[in-house]
């Protein structure tokens, strides 16, 4: 069950610039910082922004993170045809002791 | 380099138990927490419970308590994780991943371990 809500698709064309959002309450992003992943069709997930704005090695710059009160969101800068893929936010829950993610956001290249 | 290699594909059926593995490597197994995350077909992210390789201690979400148990196997720097009393609808692709803390972004995963249930 998904406590963080995304929009389900999100598409822009080669070279534009997408935002992707992510709602959640008190107990979880209020409170906590927020994680991205990108999953590529049949693929494990990939961690892309943690601590709501930083990027590990090797993630381009394209991406960005950002957080204020109680949402997130995930900035794609520069759109290219492999970013196509599912991308999910998470954080982590006082109420649960444990993660949640959001419902997916599927990002149609055009 | 860090690896996360889970155990094969599994078809049980409803009220049987399956036991997932997943072999780390190229780290200190006790250093970091494992989670596990599964995914139904054509669904989203649901988060299982977290595991201590070092000290042993676990939290498992609240739906899965009771059916849920994290163990490893230190010397082979192994998580296990068993799955109880399945139903059609635990059919999914079980993830282990790892984080430096409990709370931690996962920043390396296995590869999936596809578990289907049906009669």
């Amino acid at each position: 069950q998904s406590v963080l809500t995304q929009p389900p698709s999100a598409s822009g064309t080669p070279g534009q610039r997408v935002t992707i959002s992510c709602s959640g309450s008190y107990s979880n992003i209020g409170s906590n910082t927020v994680n991205w992943y990108q999953q590529l069709p049949g693929t494990a997930p990939k961690l892309l922004i943690y601590s709501s704005d930083q990027r590990p090695s090797g993630v381009p710059d394209r991406f960005s993170g950002s957080q204020s009160g109680s949402s997130a969101s995930l900035a794609i800068s520069g759109l290219q045809s492999e970013d196509e893929a599912d991308y999910y936010c998470a954080s982590w829950d006082d109420s649960l002791n444990g993660p949640v993610f959001g419902t997916g956001t599927k990002v149609t290249v055009l | 380099q860090v690896q996360l290699v889970q155990s094969g594909a599994e078809v049980k059926k409803p009220g049987a138990s399956v036991k997932v593995s997943c072999k780390t490597s190229g780290y200190t197994f006790t250093v970091y927490y494992i989670h596990w995350v599964r995914q139904a077909p054509g669904q989203g992210l649901e988060w299982l419970g977290w595991f201590n390789p070092n000290t042993g201690s676990t939290n498992s979400a609240p739906k899965f308590q009771g059916r849920v148990t994290m163990t490893r196997a230190t010397s082979i720097s192994t998580a296990y994780m068993e799955f109880t009393r399945l139903r059609s609808d635990d059919t999914a692709v079980y993830y282990c991943a790892r984080s430096m803390s409990y709370f931690g972004g996962f920043d390396y995963w296995g590869q999936g371990t596809l578990v289907t249930v049906y009669s």
